[in-house]
This record gives C-alpha cells, sequence and structure tokens, in this order.
C-alpha cells in the first residue's frame, strides 16, 4: 500500500479556501486517492474520491496533477463546523482491501 | 436509523478480563471491519467479513477474535485484556469502496485500568 505523507495540522478562518495537501510518491497504477473527515468521537466519513485531475461534489474539490505523486483537498469558505481530522488514503478500488489510515491533518477552523 | 451501530460506547475493565463489542450495519453490506484508532489517531484495520467469511486477519494478537453470525454483524471478543488494549474500536462496512468508500460506526472507547 502507498504510504501516505500529510501536515499534522492546520489553522483557518471561516469563510477562506483551505487546501489540504497529501504526498503519496510510491502509489501503484491500480490506486485511488480517497479523502475522509473524522469529527471528535465519531467515525470517519467517506468525503470524496479520485483517480486523475479534477473531481468535484457537493462537498469538496480533489485536484490531482498528472503524476499522481500527491493530492489536494480543498475545502471551499470553510465555517466551524469543518474543524475535524481530514485522512489521505491511497489503495486498490476493490471491496475487501486493507486501508490503514495515517494520522491525518488537523484542520481548526477560527471565527 | 443508524447506519453502523456499536454496543457499548465506552468500555472501562480491568486488565485480564474477557469483553466484546457488538456492531450492526443496516445498509445490505457485504463487508464489515474492525479498526482500532490509537492516541495519534492513527488508525489500523484489524479484520475484514465479507458474507460472513474472513477475508482480512491482520497481524493482531489471538486475544482478539471477531465473530460474524449473519453479513449484518460483526462482533469482536477480546480474552485477557492488557493496557495496550486500550484504544478507540471502529467497525465500518463497504459495499463497493471504489464508489462510496466506508461507513462507520461511532466507535467504542476502550479504557483497559
Amino acid at each position: 500500500l502507498a504510504k501516505t505523507t500529510q501536515p499534522i495540522s492546520m489553522d483557518s478562518y471561516e469563510g477562506q479556501e483551505v487546501n489540504i495537501t497529501c504526498s503519496h510518491n510510491n502509489i501503484a497504477t491500480n490506486d485511488y486517492i480517497t479523502w475522509y473527515q473524522q469529527f471528535p468521537s465519531q467515525g470517519p466519513r467517506f468525503i470524496i474520491q479520485g483517480y486523475k485531475t479534477k473531481v468535484t461534489n457537493e462537498v469538496a474539490s480533489l485536484f490531482i496533477p498528472a503524476d499522481r505523486k500527491s493530492s489536494t483537498l480543498s475545502l471551499p469558505r470553510v465555517s466551524l463546523s469543518d474543524t475535524a481530522v481530514y485522512y489521505c488514503l491511497v489503495g486498490p478500488n476493490n471491496a475487501g482491501n486493507m486501508l490503514t489510515f495515517g494520522g491525518g491533518t488537523r484542520l481548526m477552523v477560527k471565527p | 436509523d443508524t447506519a453502523v451501530s456499536q454496543t457499548p460506547k465506552y468500555l472501562v475493565t480491568q486488565m485480564g478480563n474477557d469483553k466484546s463489542i457488538k456492531c450492526e450495519q443496516n445498509l445490505g453490506h457485504d463487508t464489515m471491519y474492525w479498526y482500532k484508532q490509537d492516541s495519534k489517531k492513527f488508525l489500523k484495520i484489524m479484520f475484514s467479513y465479507n458474507n460472513k467469511e474472513l477475508i482480512i486477519n491482520e497481524t493482531v494478537p489471538n486475544r482478539f477474535s471477531p465473530k460474524s453470525p449473519d453479513k449484518a454483524h460483526l462482533n469482536l471478543h477480546i480474552n485477557s485484556l492488557e493496557l495496550g488494549d486500550s484504544a478507540v474500536y471502529f467497525c465500518a462496512s463497504s459495499q463497493d469502496p471504489g464508489i462510496y468508500g466506508y461507513t462507520f460506526g461511532s466507535g467504542t472507547r476502550l479504557t483497559v485500568v
């Protein structure tokens, strides 16, 4: 499984756009990139997944460069409720795969 | 309606005891998992069951034994609890993780004293 590296923490203010970058230099050809969000005392929640270029949904955008060795989760106009830990995962796109979540990025949104 | 529910939410017990954590999902997913989250927030897969059959068994002590009576339930039994077992244990399920990812329960905080 490809190892991922993310910043340990980030601070932002309400209304700002937040970009969290994840490095995955040894990503394999069949690996997808998935991001999860975890609030205190809750399990992680799937946010977005992509393979290459750009993916956008109602929550976030995911930017993946051509070499796929990194990816950036973009949260538009964050609010206080976006304060959470964000995990980047890289792994095979099939049921039963083993995914170990790294330490994630702790995002603190301030008023 | 909670999609993936775990009980209990908190569990405090003494070393050497045996305890169980229950998990149920009402999503109709075929695959269920147990994850362990340590104090540094690393989430590590422990077990995975697909339609009641064990398909993933990571390097976990034999004291941990999962049981799946049907595909909607995956319970975790832990024998002879040790201090190092203190962590938050998450149950999860998936049908097509490539599209929808994994659905996690809210976790069970286990404290061994």
